[in-house]
């Protein structure tokens, strides 16, 4: 089935750059996404990338996807404090009956180092 | 601030008792989901419900149903509850459940903690 893999956990001081990589399974996947969750709250959507596209920038955030290799990695630029959370890919499949399905890794926690 | 709405915030049972989680989507939203968050599983898939019919299934025990009401808000049962079942459940609303583009944005609510004693 559909799996997605993240490492669990980075620390990066404020103001260096943050790398979070993920690894999917599912080659049919359209979209593929990047949530953030804050403590005490629930998932927010922060990115997410086509999966006819190689890269999608978004202010600080830059979005690379290596559909060969099945590699999404997210990149934080200028990382502050309030960054801290777990970040969360997570790949898009149709499951069928006219249904889309997401399937999330278990989330990298982001932990910046003032 | 999603949207979308769950209550209650905290509940607290007893192994064996039977509770209900409350979802209220964003408005306009068709399609309901609900993920459980623990500590060892991630966030898992459990149902998917699409203008009041169920559309999917993930891993949901047959001691969990759910179903979505007419005016499209939605219900977790959980019961015989096991020490196990003490996670965060969360629900997730989406437009249209990626159709047809495949694009699958869902709207998460803040969760409900449940802690099963």
């Amino acid at each position: 089935g559909e799996d997605v893999e993240q490492s669990l956990f980075l620390s990066v001081r404020e103001g260096d750059s943050s790398v979070i990589n993920c690894t999917y399974t599912d080659s049919s996947s359209t979209y593929l996404y990047w949530y953030k969750q804050e403590p005490g709250a629930g998932l927010q959507l922060l990115t997410y990338i086509f999966s006819n596209m190689d890269m999608k920038q978004d202010q600080r955030l830059t979005v690379l996807l290596n559909k060969k290799d099945k590699h999404l990695s997210l990149r934080i630029a200028d990382t502050q404090t309030g960054d801290s959370a777990i970040y969360f890919c997570a790949e898009s499949f149709y499951s069928g009956a006219g249904s889309y399905q997401l399937t999330f890794g278990k989330g990298t926690k982001l932990s910046v180092i003032p | 601030d999603s949207g979308v709405t769950q209550t209650p915030k905290h509940l607290i049972t007893a192994t064996g008792q039977r509770v209900t989680l409350r979802c209220s989507p964003r408005s306009g939203d068709l399609s309901v989901y609900w993920y459980q968050q623990s500590l060892d599983q991630g966030l898992q898939f459990l149902i998917q419900y699409y203008n009041g019919e169920e559309r999917a299934k993930g891993n949901i025990l047959e001691r969990f149903s759910a179903q979505q009401f007419p005016d499209l808000h939605s219900e977790l049962n959980l019961s015989s509850l096991e020490l196990g079942d003490s996670a965060l459940y969360f629900c997730a609303s989406s437009v249209s459940g990626g159709l047809p583009s495949g694009y699958n944005e869902q709207f998460f609510g803040p969760g409900t903690r449940l802690t099963v004693l």
